[in-house]
């Protein structure tokens, strides 16, 4: 069994579009990430959820909006697709806050806006 | 907020050699200190973290070591196979904070 899981794992579309991502986790953890993974690979925080409210929000256009709808899922809906929204966005979960919380990160969505 | 710094950025070794990859870290309150390793068009997947009460944790082939007066850590990698090639993450995190990740390290091991 996977235990974070997001789908679609190929997302192609065009500019201007809206798209959604899913992800689920089954490792009944409290907390939920996206990370966006660029072409050099640095891996950035965008969002975090604990128990279904948001706690990080970084500095990320207000075109891409989390929705919670239980702690065992996190999707993250992007407005008004623009080029530079091509990425690899990674969901993640961990078992919550305190020391040693390593994080379980789904398999990823590769989006490619044309 | 915490930053994270990662050298080198690429590293290339023979099969066999040891390799090692250094992060520095910014805020003296961190003390969990994680290493994810990427293959290829894979997701990041941990192999051994540390907390600040240990200086040195030693998993096989890998070892991770801690200084936190210098506030920097290391991961070595001993007897590297080309299965070992990725790209590797150090993280940093204190309390309830999230994670912050350096820049990663390519590793590529020639046979």
């Amino acid at each position: 069994d996977t235990a974070v899981s997001q789908t679609p794992k190929y997302l192609v579309t065009q500019m201007g579009n809206d798209k959604s991502i899913k992800c689920e986790q089954n490792l009944g953890h409290d907390t939920m990430y996206w990370y966006k993974q660029d072409s050099k690979k640095f891996l950035k925080i965008m969002f975090s959820y604990n128990n279904k409210e948001l706690i990080i929000n970084e500095t990320v256009p207000n075109r891409f909006s989390p929705k919670s709808p239980d702690k065992a899922h996190l999707n993250l809906h992007i407005n008004s697709l623009e080029l530079g929204d091509s990425a690899v966005y990674f969901c993640a979960s961990s078992g919550g806050g305190g020391v040693g919380s390593p994080l379980h990160f789904g398999n990823g969505t590769r989006l490619t806006v044309t | 907020g915490e930053n994270v710094e990662q050298h080198p950025s690429t590293l290339s070794v023979q099969e066999g050699d040891s390799a090692v990859i250094k992060c520095t870290y910014s805020d003296s309150a961190s003390n969990y200190f994680p290493w994810y390793k990427q293959e290829l068009g894979k997701r990041p997947q941990l192999i051994i973290d540390i907390r600040s009460n240990v200086g040195e944790k030693k998993d096989q082939r890998i070892a991770v070591t801690l200084n936190k007066t210098a506030k920097h850590f290391s991961l070595h990698i001993t007897e590297t196979q080309p299965e070992d090639s990725a790209v590797y993450f150090c993280a940093a995190s204190s309390g309830y904070s999230t994670l912050t990740f350096g820049k990663g390290t390519m590793l590529l091991v020639s046979p």
